[in-house]
């Protein structure tokens, strides 16, 4: 079946521009969760839905960070006025119940955002 | 002091050698932990569940020292295909199943 997918999968930004990274978790997983990888780093957590709720955003580095899930299954990360600190590959996953530890997340392949 | 640490190698060892890969978490109420697996450029996958009585699956062996907050992955009878990053992975207790991933180690095994 299909797996988690994100777009686009390479984004390439002149510091000060605004990006939008989509995320199509598997269908009918409750939960959905963003992190950001630097190279050579293991992700770091950056949000948590569940359904629409966003639960956590503590991860968030900055109020330039927000995300969205209005409908409960597709995922919006917006970076606005994207630095160069940003550049890293955000990483989306989706496991199959809600707010409970030990469920399996698989994630999708990523978006590189580079910015210039 | 990171949440999760490891040993980010590389570790560089001939086929057919065993290799013990440890991580140590901060939280001592943590409940759930991972070890995943992280190919170049793509995405990380779920190598296994790591239970407090030790987990065996095939040629990986995974132990839990919950008094020394310590886990560790050995892989026996390296193949060429077990070259990738290792993360360790620890689920902190009421957090709504967030995942904390160490740096990762970089095995790469030789022929």
């Amino acid at each position: 079946g299909a797996g988690v997918s994100q777009s686009p999968r390479y984004k390439v930004a002149k510091r000060g521009q605004d990006v939008a990274l989509r995320c199509d978790p598997i269908s009918g997983h409750v939960s959905l969760f963003w992190y950001q990888q630097a190279l050579g780093q293991g992700p770091e957590f950056l949000t948590y839905f569940q359904n629409e709720a966003q639960l956590d955003k503590s991860g968030l580095p900055s109020d330039r960070f927000f995300a969205e899930r209005p409908e409960g299954s597709v995922s919006t990360l917006k970076i606005q006025r994207t630095q160069q600190e940003d550049s890293a590959v955000y990483l989306c996953a989706s496991s199959q119940r809600g707010a409970a530890t030990g469920n399996e997340q698989f994630f999708g392949p990523g978006t590189r955002l580079t910015v210039l | 002091r990171k949440e999760v640490e490891q040993d980010p190698g590389p570790f560089n060892v001939p086929e057919g050698a065993t290799v013990a890969f440890n991580c140590t978490y901060s939280n001592s109420a943590s409940q759930s932990f991972f070890w995943y697996r992280q190919d170049c450029r793509k995405e990380p996958k779920l190598l296994m569940s790591v239970y407090s009585s030790g987990n065996e699956d095939g040629r990986f062996t995974a132990q839990l020292n919950r008094a020394s907050q310590y886990i560790s992955l050995l892989i026996r009878d390296s193949k060429l295909s077990d070259s990738a990053t290792y993360l360790c992975v620890v689920n902190p207790p009421n957090q709504g199943g967030k995942l904390i991933f160490g740096q990762g180690t970089e095995l790469s095994v030789k022929p």
